[in-house]
C-alpha cells in the first residue's frame, strides 16, 4: 500500500515533442504528489507538485494530470527539448504532521529527448 | 550560498567495516532525510528527522543508524550489518517535515563495497 509505481522505465522523444509519464498508487492516505528531476550524478530537485484537490497544474512546459478516482496521475512535458533528459521521478507525501514529510519514489523514468 | 552538502563524493569501504557518510544543511531546515537509490528502485527512505535529538526509520533503516545532535548535520553510518550497501546515498532537508514542504537534496555520496 505505500507503493508508488511509475512507467515506463525509459522514454525517447523526438525534440519538440510531448513527454508523458505514468504513476499509480494505492494509499488513500497520500496528500501531497511531487515530481523530482535528477540530472545524471546530482541530487534530485523539484519539478512541480500537485494536492489532490485539483486535476490539473501546469508551471510552463510541464503539466501533472491528476485523477483521483483512479489513484494515478501523469507529468507530461510540452515541447520536449533535449536539455529535459534527465530521470524523473513521481512520488507521494501521507498525510499526517507524524509521517515527518517523508516521500514515497516511483522507480523512475530515463526520458532521452533526440535532436 | 544556502544549501546541502554531503562529503565524501565517492566512498570505497571493505567488506566488514563500517563508515560514515556526511551531511550538511546551512538552510535552517528542522527536517532531514536519507535515501538510498539503487537503478530501477527510485529512491527509498533509511532514516528522516524531524528535529534534533529525534529520529525515525524508514522503510529501509536495517544495517544503518544516524545521529541528530546539531540542527544542521544528520551523519549516517553504514554498518557491517548491511548487507548490499553498494548504493548512491541522498541526503535531503525541509522547512518542517510537512507533506508539502519541498525536499532539497544534496549531491549525493557514491558507496561501494570492495
Amino acid at each position: 500500500q505505500q507503493q508508488v509505481k511509475q512507467s515506463p522505465q525509459s522514454l525517447i522523444v523526438q525534440k519538440g515533442g510531448i513527454s508523458i509519464i505514468n504513476c499509480a498508487y494505492e494509499n488513500t492516505a497520500f496528500d501531497y504528489f511531487p515530481w523530482y528531476q535528477q540530472f545524471p550524478g546530482k541530487g534530485p530537485a523539484l519539478l512541480i507538485a500537485i494536492r489532490p484537490d485539483v486535476s490539473e497544474k501546469k508551471e510552463g512546459r510541464f503539466t501533472i494530470s491528476f485523477n483521483k478516482s483512479a489513484k494515478q496521475f501523469s507529468l507530461h512535458i510540452m515541447d520536449s527539448q533535449p536539455g529535459d533528459s534527465a530521470t524523473y521521478f513521481c512520488a507521494a507525501s501521507p498525510r499526517g504532521d507524524n509521517q515527518g514529510g517523508k516521500l514515497i519514489f516511483g522507480q523512475g523514468t530515463e526520458l532521452s529527448v533526440k535532436p | 550560498d544556502g544549501g546541502i552538502t554531503q562529503s565524501p563524493k565517492y566512498l570505497f569501504r571493505k567488506e566488514g567495516q563500517n563508515v560514515t557518510l556526511s551531511c550538511e544543511q546551512n538552510l535552517n531546515h528542522d527536517a532531514m532525510y536519507w535515501y538510498r537509490q539503487d537503478p530501477g528502485q527510485g529512491l527509498r527512505l533509511i532514516y528522516y528527522s524531524q528535529i534534533v535529538n529525534d529520529f525515525q526509520k524508514g522503510d529501509i533503516a536495517e544495517g544503518y543508524s544516524v545521529s541528530r545532535e546539531k540542527k544542521e548535520s544528520f551523519p549516517l553510518t553504514v554498518t557491517s550489518a548491511q548487507k548490499n550497501p553498494t548504493a548512491f546515498y541522498l541526503c535531503a532537508s525541509s522547512i518542517f517535515g510537512l507533506a508539502e514542504n519541498e525536499q532539497f537534496f544534496g549531491p549525493g555520496t557514491r558507496l561501494t563495497v570492495l
